[in-house]
């Protein structure tokens, strides 16, 4: 059974460009979490999701930053117009059943 | 305020010699507790969790922490630490009903003289 995989590892993005982060949970797993890590930080919650289902979007910045979980396919988040202050370490971690989080390797975004 | 301390940045710890990495909460519902440790440029490991129960709860790597509620505290403990236990550790609360949102500590960055 693979782990939660993230892609890509690292990013680099100009400032104004989209960046997309990819998560894919693991098997059998339904339940996503987005959490994101500024340097010499501890990780803040972003968004919780289901399939097709927002749950919790409570530590999502209101505006250029959204994220999905479809039926098929990775949970994606989406940065629109990244700034340098985006730059962070993104985690994404998974669930079978909204108890233990499983946690990817994190993507790394650098915003130049 | 919902919150997890973690008062300890660094800590540096001879190999060979006991570690405790302290974490204090403030939580207004029954507390989920959880300690994950994190590699250099890797994602998180659980570690051990503390749901109910037995409030010295074993984990993985031969650690193990202790719930006390009257301290709000889950003291993560290891007897005798390796070299390859230098990573940062993070501890993380989270309760039933809050879709298992954690709050996070800040991590404690343990040092390994060899």
């Amino acid at each position: 059974n693979a782990g939660v995989m993230q892609n890509p590892r690292h990013l680099v993005r100009r400032r104004g460009q989209e960046a997309r982060l990819r998560c894919s949970p693991m098997k059998g797993h339904s339940h996503v979490y987005w959490y994101r890590q500024l340097p010499e930080e501890g990780l803040k919650f972003m968004v919780y999701l289901q399939k097709e289902n927002i749950i919790d979007e409570s530590g999502m910045p209101k505006e250029r930053f959204s994220a999905e979980f479809p039926k098929e396919g990775p949970s994606i988040l989406r940065i629109q117009q990244v700034v340098r202050g985006d730059s962070a370490a993104y985690f994404c971690a998974s669930s079978p059943d909204g108890s233990e989080q499983y946690f990817g390797p994190g993507t790394r975004l650098t915003v130049t | 305020a919902q919150s997890v301390t973690q008062p300890d940045i660094h800590i540096t710890v001879s190999e060979g010699a006991s570690l405790e990495l302290r974490c204090n909460y403030s939580y207004g519902a029954t507390p989920y507790l959880f300690w994950y440790v994190q590699s250099p440029g890797q994602g998180l490991q659980l570690l051990l969790k503390y749901f109910s129960g037995d409030t010295l709860v074993q984990g993985i790597k031969g650690f193990e922490a202790e719930f006390k509620r009257s301290q709000s505290s889950f003291n993560l403990r290891k007897p005798s630490v390796h070299w390859s236990d230098a990573a940062e550790y993070f501890c993380a609360v989270g309760a039933r009903g809050s879709n298992y949102q954690l709050i996070w500590g800040a991590g404690t960055k343990l040092i390994i003289k060899p």
